[in-house]
């Protein structure tokens, strides 16, 4: 069975920090895919960035990285320089290549507050 | 471009009815699923379709049944309605294994 945690249910940052939200994973095919979501205060639910299992390189895309490891199974995601509009709920989550059913698994999400 | 269009975006049921939550796509995908969102609970699986005039079961599929009678529309259906279905629902579409899933903006389903 596929399973996400998150284990960072609320995070509250000032403006500025850096923050990472932390994915752990849980899935016994070899082949799979990670993915980042951000789901503003508005409700709609936006891709950010996917990764297979194969590729463990880290990603940087403006001040967005990820850290992929999958020694310790995990997918964790850093905003560096954090501003107003990156409050939201992140949420991370899981495709396996053997599931017949396309099931993507998501984590229960981590809600994050930048102040100003 | 629309992508994906839902419909109704909030709707209040009394417990006991059937109701319909429409979810029409225009990207051609081939993929479409529905989830709820609850809080701490992140979003769960209900149904999927991974192509026309297939369906399958997701995580929390009792209570819910599905259709897809062709590749734009994916109607959720609740035969009769309990309060543990309120909930936030998102219908979703993806070209395939292993894409991105594209998100509707939600239908807000309160049973009283």
């Amino acid at each position: 069975a596929q399973k996400v945690t998150q284990a960072q249910t609320e995070i509250s940052v000032v403006e500025k920090e850096d923050v990472t939200l932390d994915c752990v994973y849980e899935t016994r095919d070899t082949t799979y895919y990670l993915f980042w979501y951000k789901q503003p205060p508005s409700g709609e639910l936006v891709f950010l960035i996917r990764r297979n299992s194969f590729d463990e390189q880290n990603e940087i895309s403006g001040r967005y990285s990820w850290n992929f490891q999958k020694s310790t199974s995990s997918f964790n995601f850093t905003i560096t320089a954090s501003q107003v509009v990156d409050s939201a709920v992140y949420f991370c989550a899981l495709s396996a290549s053997t599931d017949y059913n396309n099931d993507m698994r998501f984590g229960a999400g981590t809600r994050l507050t930048v102040k100003p | 471009i629309a992508g994906i269009t839902q419909a109704p975006t909030s709707q209040i049921l009394a417990a006991g009815r059937r109701m319909t939550l429409r979810c029409t796509q225009d990207m051609r995908h081939n993929a479409m699923y529905w989830y709820r969102q609850d809080l701490g609970l992140g979003l769960r699986l209900i149904h999927y379709s991974n192509t026309a005039g297939t369906t399958g079961k997701g995580e929390v599929p009792d209570g819910y049944s599905v259709s897809r009678a062709n590749t734009d529309d994916f109607p959720l259906t609740l035969a009769s309605a309990v309060p543990s279905q309120t909930s936030v629902y998102f219908c979703a579409s993806s070209p395939g294994f292993p894409g991105e899933l594209f998100f509707g903006e939600g239908s807000r389903l309160t049973v009283l």
